[in-house]
């Protein structure tokens, strides 16, 4: 069983949905959580960063990290085409940062 | 704006062969790690670099790959010789912060594809 775990997809909406985007992981240690995003043939660049439990919003995006159930969601409001990418979650314990598989996602205009 | 410089951005070689990938780190920062990302998924840590210091290499298969960063500031990932599994993209990352693993404050480069035929 992989530390942590992501639905790869593939994850297709139209324009100006919700998008809803999640991991389960099943190590407690991990306590630092992140959300990057990585356009095709590109690296991946960071979205957004939570240390505890609740939600962390910025412009579209909320984070939402549930320590008690070891499960975090990222959310996209009034998706663009633009956001089209791959979304990795990620997460670290002691020094270590551990990569969701990705979810891919198309946003349809 | 400073970006994770990698090159090649594509290599194509026949199994057996050395292959040797290049980053330049966004400059001033300290620790740089390479990651492998195999298709459809998340990056792994192969090494991890303080300064020209090997901080955590226990991912890195040694038997093939080698890392350096001699000078503490650009680094060389080689692999010899290369099998079919070793296909995937090769990312290069650096971080102004030994602790930047938990706030997620590495920056990517653009990678290095490789393909092994």
């Amino acid at each position: 069983q992989k530390e942590v775990e992501q639905d790869p997809g593939p994850l297709s909406v139209p324009e100006g949905a919700i998008v809803s985007l999640n991991c389960t992981y099943s190590n407690s240690a991990f306590q630092y959580f992140m959300w990057y995003r990585q356009y095709s043939r590109k690296g991946p660049e960071l979205l957004m960063y939570t240390y505890s439990s609740g939600n962390k919003e910025d412009g579209r995006f909320t984070a939402q990290v549930d320590k008690s159930s070891k499960y975090i969601s990222l959310f996209i409001r009034d998706s663009q085409p633009s956001d089209s990418a791959t979304y990795l979650c990620a997460m670290s314990r002691a020094q270590k940062l551990v990569f969701g598989q990705g979810t891919r996602l198309t946003i349809n205009p | 704006e400073a970006e994770v410089a990698q090159s090649p951005r594509y290599k194509i070689t026949e199994k057996s062969q050395a292959v040797a990938f290049w980053c330049d780190p966004i400059s001033g920062h300290a620790t740089l790690y390479w990651y492998r990302q195999i298709l459809g998924q998340g990056p792994e840590l192969l090494v991890q670099f303080q300064d020209e210091s090997v901080v955590d290499d226990s991912q890195l298969p040694k038997d093939r790959f080698s890392a350096e960063r001699l000078k503490g500031v650009d680094s060389t990932l080689k692999i010899q010789p290369a099998e079919l599994g070793d296909s995937a993209m090769y990312l290069c990352a650096s971080s102004p912060l030994s602790g930047g693993v938990n706030t997620g404050e590495l920056f990517f480069g653009e990678g290095s594809r490789l393909t092994v035929l």
